[in-house]
């Protein structure tokens, strides 16, 4: 049972636009800033979006985050084959002292 | 180019000890936070450990909290996670990972190694 509530899955068509949620509590979400990471079949997870909203360096635009009071959000526009992977979120816990994540979504590409 | 990683993974006995070890590479590797997250199909991703920048600060999991000790050799740019009284719970793929900045309880995880498995089974 992951502190971070995420659907287990999403699905969209190519070119669509998805959005993928993340909730929780007040000593999670609600006080510190959110990162979401992407994982491919296989392969480590890789940092998408950090402290909420910020793209690393070659992240495309089409990704992009937000928040809001204890939840999360990623939105991919433009959806492409290659978006299929499982998105996960995380955060640090101030009551836990731990960093935690969300179960993980694992957006399909119809 | 940052490169992490990990060996000493393999299938270990439960109530036995294991090593892991990280081998850093592609950036100053003082000034960054380092962290194991260890991963299974069932629990998914789980945050084991963190160190800052200068091993003054480290954090554990309570599931792990007295059973495994972080430490960092700066002068092998080096990670390493001493597990002891292993559990078949504690069976995983355990990475290597670089935080963004020296804080291991602020900073965004922005780089993963491939990971090492380890099995606790008798």
């Amino acid at each position: 049972q992951s502190v971070l509530t995420q659907a287990p899955s999403a699905s969209g068509t190519p070119g669509q636009r998805v959005t993928i949620s993340c909730s929780g509590g007040s000593s999670n979400i609600g006080t510190n800033t959110v990162d979401w990471y992407h994982q491919s079949p296989g392969t480590a997870p890789k940092l998408l979006i950090y402290t909420d909203n910020q793209r690393p360096s070659g992240v495309p635009d089409r990704f992009s985050g937000s928040k809001s009071a204890s939840s999360a959000s990623l939105a991919i526009s433009g959806l492409q084959s290659e978006d299929e992977a499982v998105y996960f979120c995380a955060t640090w816990d101030d009551s836990l002292k731990t960093w935690v994540f969300g179960g993980g979504t694992k957006l399909t590409v119809l | 180019e940052v490169q992490l990683v990990e060996s000493g993974g393999g299938l270990v006995q439960p109530g036995r000890s294991l090593r892991l070890s990280c081998a850093a590479s592609g950036f100053t590797f003082d000034d960054y936070a380092l962290h194991w997250v260890r991963q299974t199909p069932g629990k998914g991703l789980e945050w084991v450990s963190g160190i800052s920048w200068n091993s003054g600060d480290t954090g554990y999991a309570d599931s792990v909290e007295g059973r495994f000790t972080i430490s960092r050799d700066s002068a092998k740019n080096s990670l390493y996670l001493h597990m002891n009284s292993l559990r078949p719970e504690d069976t995983a793929l355990y990475y290597c990972v670089k935080g963004r900045n020296w804080n291991y309880a602020i900073d965004p995880f922005d780089y993963w190694g491939q990971g090492t498995l380890v099995t606790v089974s008798s």
